[in-house]
Parts: structure tokens; sequence; C-alpha cells
């Protein structure tokens, strides 16, 4: 079946340093959403992409999706002890359904 | 307003109990979702309501009922669960209107459940 395979599993930085995760698709994606999940906490939404190519920004945060809508990746500009969680990529796949990768972990070390 | 509330919670139930998670949306939205989700894993699709009427059930154990008793509010009753079956409960709702998945989905908190 289709699948979001989403790299690395886990990541621990020095605060300060960058950071970035990385999903990829067997299939094309209609769009691709990413959620942060804190430490007991909830996925809350962070983007949205639908277009091919597509670039966004949020602050320290960079959301590509590839020109084929197989991939996506988070980019983290000097990270914070406030971005510790896993990030999870979910795409909107040819089943209708929403596909979510397995997540990166990131912990920063102050 | 963008919040989904769960209750409860926390949870903890043998496995003879009948329990019943709720969970509620004031945002108008026509989709609303359970997932289930163990640790260190992603949240796992188990139903999905489109304007109140269940449109996906991903194969989920008769144990799990859910039902939408209106718009704004989705429940899913327990009953006879195992062990496994601990896990963080999650609901989530979206605008839905044109197809259930298109939308950003806003998860509520979750209720934790533990299955004794």
């Amino acid at each position: 079946g289709q699948q979001v395979m989403q790299i690395p599993q886990y990541q621990h930085v020095q605060e300060g340093e960058d950071f970035t995760t990385y999903c990829n698709s067997s299939t094309t994606l209609s769009n691709i959403q990413w959620y942060k999940q804190r430490p007991g906490g909830h996925p809350v939404f962070l983007i949205q992409l639908v277009k091919s190519g597509e670039v966004k920004k949020q602050k320290r945060l960079t959301f590509q999706f590839g020109e084929a809508k197989k991939n996506s990746s988070l980019h983290i500009t000097a990270t914070q002890t406030t971005d510790v969680g896993t990030y999870f990529c979910a795409g909107l796949g040819n089943t209708g359904k929403l596909i979510f990768g397995q997540g990166t972990t990131l912990q920063v070390k102050p | 307003d963008t919040e989904v509330t769960q209750t409860p919670k926390h949870l903890v139930m043998g496995m003879t109990n009948k329990k019943s998670l709720k969970c509620e949306q004031h945002m108008g939205h026509r989709a609303m979702y359970w997932y289930k989700q163990k640790a260190k894993k992603p949240p796992e699709l188990m139903f999905v309501y489109s304007y109140e009427k269940l449109s996906i059930n991903e194969s989920v154990p008769s144990r799990f009922s859910p039902e939408c008793p209106n718009s704004s509010l989705l429940n899913l009753h327990l009953h006879a669960l195992q062990p496994e079956d601990s896990a963080l409960y999650l609901c989530a709702s979206s605008q839905g209107e044109v197809s259930e998945f298109t939308d950003t989905q806003y998860f509520g908190p979750g209720t934790r459940l533990t299955v004794l």
C-alpha cells in the first residue's frame, strides 16, 4: 500500500544548530501536512503544502514540497529548546486518506 | 475558536467494563475522526464521520463502536477491551466540505486509556 517514509527517526542537536526532517512517498501526493507533537501532548497543525515545488516559511521553520509532489522537508534554523517534540508529515494520497510518516523526534540540548 | 475538546483526559478500565470517550467541536466542521496513537508512533486512523455519517471504518474491531449524535459531538463506545488497546485516543475535526482529508485537521488533547 501507499507509504510515507520519514527520516531520521531521532535527532539530537545542540541549541542553535539546524535541524531537518525528510518525508518521501511511494506515490504522488495531493498535499502534505506537517504536525508537531510535544511530549505528552497532541498533534498540532503547522502547515499544509499543495503546489509542486512550494516553499513556505514560518519564522525559523522552512517547509518544502518537491517538484514531483512525492517528497517534503521541514528545516528549522537555529533550534531552540522550545522546538523539542515529534514532527510528523502526513500526505494525502490516492486512497483519499491521510498517511502519516513515522515521525522525527527532536531533542535539543541547551 | 479552533478547539476540539475530549473527555475524560485519562481512563482506566477493566476488560469487562463499558465506557465511552467523548469529543466536541464548535467550529462547524463537517468531518470528525477517531485516531489511536501508541507511544512513539504516528496516529492511526480508526473512523471518519462526514456530515454525521460514518464514511470510513479502518477495519476496527467491534469492541470499538463510534457514534455521532450531532454535528458537534463524536463518541467512541468501548466494550470488552484488551490490554493491547491501551493507547492515546485522539479525536480530530476538519472542515470536510469537499472531502474529508483535504483540509487541516484539528486534534483534541486525547484520552489516555489504560486497559487492565
